[in-house]
Parts: structure tokens; sequence; C-alpha cells
């Protein structure tokens, strides 16, 4: 399976400000994902990165608040834009690929909006 | 759209015990079918898949059955230990992508 490592793990920050989270994973993937998981809940896909193209944005998450870069195959970040308490949440980044291929998650960075 | 609903949201059981998590989804082009396993302040861990050609999977005290006419597939632990309480996830694929849907989470409790 892939080694899938997150940047940071954790972060405490003032509401309006942004924040970039780092994905990195130890060889070459297909396709990123990105999933919010709030506090006591189930997994929510923010999108799709693309190596090469926009992300796919799930209904309900836009570009402008989650901005998304995937420059290269093993690496992505998502950024968190103008935070407010609402979105303190964990983010996790997986990797996915071919049909029936197992998804794999990073660590999660846990966000903390005051 | 689709969806995944997973029962029951909670269940303690005695150690020793089994226990059976079930899940129903709505698209029956679906054909893979993982669960993960989740610990507090952990990542979700893939501890079992089912693809839709299989009826049944198992390794050691874990497996997955799955009733493709019905559109349902549970979670079956056998002889539960204190170290399998957490969180529990079933997730199909979205038809003709390779995005997950999760269902709602099942937290396991083993009381010694």
């Amino acid at each position: 399976s892939a080694v899938i490592s997150q940047k940071p793990s954790r972060d405490i920050c003032q509401r309006g400000t942004s924040l970039t989270i780092q994905c990195q994973v130890d060889s070459q993937v297909t396709m990123m994902f990105w999933y919010r998981q709030q506090p006591g809940q189930s997994l929510t896909l923010i999108a799709t990165a693309n190596q090469g193209s926009e992300a796919t944005y799930e209904s309900g998450f836009v570009i402008d608040k989650f901005p998304i870069s995937r420059p290269n195959l093993t690496f992505s970040t998502l950024t968190v834009s103008n935070m407010s308490p609402e979105d303190s949440s964990i983010y996790l980044c997986s990797t996915g690929g071919t049909s029936y291929n197992e998804q794999f998650f990073g660590p999660g960075t846990r966000l903390t909006v005051l | 759209g689709e969806n995944v609903e997973q029962h029951p949201s909670t269940l303690s059981v005695q150690e020793g015990d089994s226990a059976v998590i079930k899940c129903t989804y709505s698209d029956s082009a679906s054909n893979y079918f993982p669960w993960y396993k989740q610990e507090l302040g952990k990542r979700p861990q893939l501890i079992i898949d089912i693809r839709s050609n299989v009826g049944e999977k198992k390794d050691q005290r874990i497996a997955v059955t799955l009733n493709k006419t019905a559109k349902h597939f549970s979670l079956h632990i056998t002889e539960t230990q204190p170290e399998d309480s957490a969180v529990y996830f079933c997730a199909t694929h979205f038809s003709g992508t390779y995005k997950y849907i999760f269902g709602t989470g099942t937290r396991l409790k083993v009381l010694a």
C-alpha cells in the first residue's frame, strides 16, 4: 500500500485566515482525493485532485473556498480559505486509481478555527 | 443520487461475542465494497473488501458478505476483543467513477 503523509498534522487558526495542507505519497498515483471529517461524523468527499487539470469538486464545495493543486503524481495541496469556526474538522487526503483499487488515507490534519 | 445507509450507529457487545454491521446501497452498478476501521485519533484503515463477483470473504475473525439482489453488505466480527473497539465505515463507489461514498459509521464497543 502507498505511504501517505500530511502536513501539518494539526493547526489552530484565526477566522478569516487560510491554511494550506500538503499531502505527499511515496509512489505515483493516478488520483488523489480530499475528504473532510467533522467531529463524530463520516467522511465527506470534497474534491478529486487531478494531475494536469483542475480539481473536480463535489456538491457543496467550491474552488474559491477549497483551492486544490496537483502539480505531479505524488503531491497535492488543499487550501481552506477565509476560515470560519464551521471549518473546524479533520481533513484527509487519500489515493485511488484504477478500478477496484483500494483507497489509502493520510493521517489527517486536525484544524481548529477560533 | 447514490447513498449508503449503515446500521446500527452504535453497537456494544461482550468480549468474545460476535458483531454484525450492515450497509445498504442504492446504485445497482456498484461493484466494490470496502470496510474501514477508524480508531480514535487515527486515520481510517482498510480492513477487508469484497467485489461484486464474490458473495463472501473471510480474513481470520472478520468476514464480509454481499447480497447484490438486495443491495446490502455486512461486516461480521467473531470472537470480539477490546482492540476491536473503533468506528467502522462501509463504503462503495459512485457508479462509473473511482470516488467513494461512505456510510455514516458504527461505533463498536467491546466490553471486557
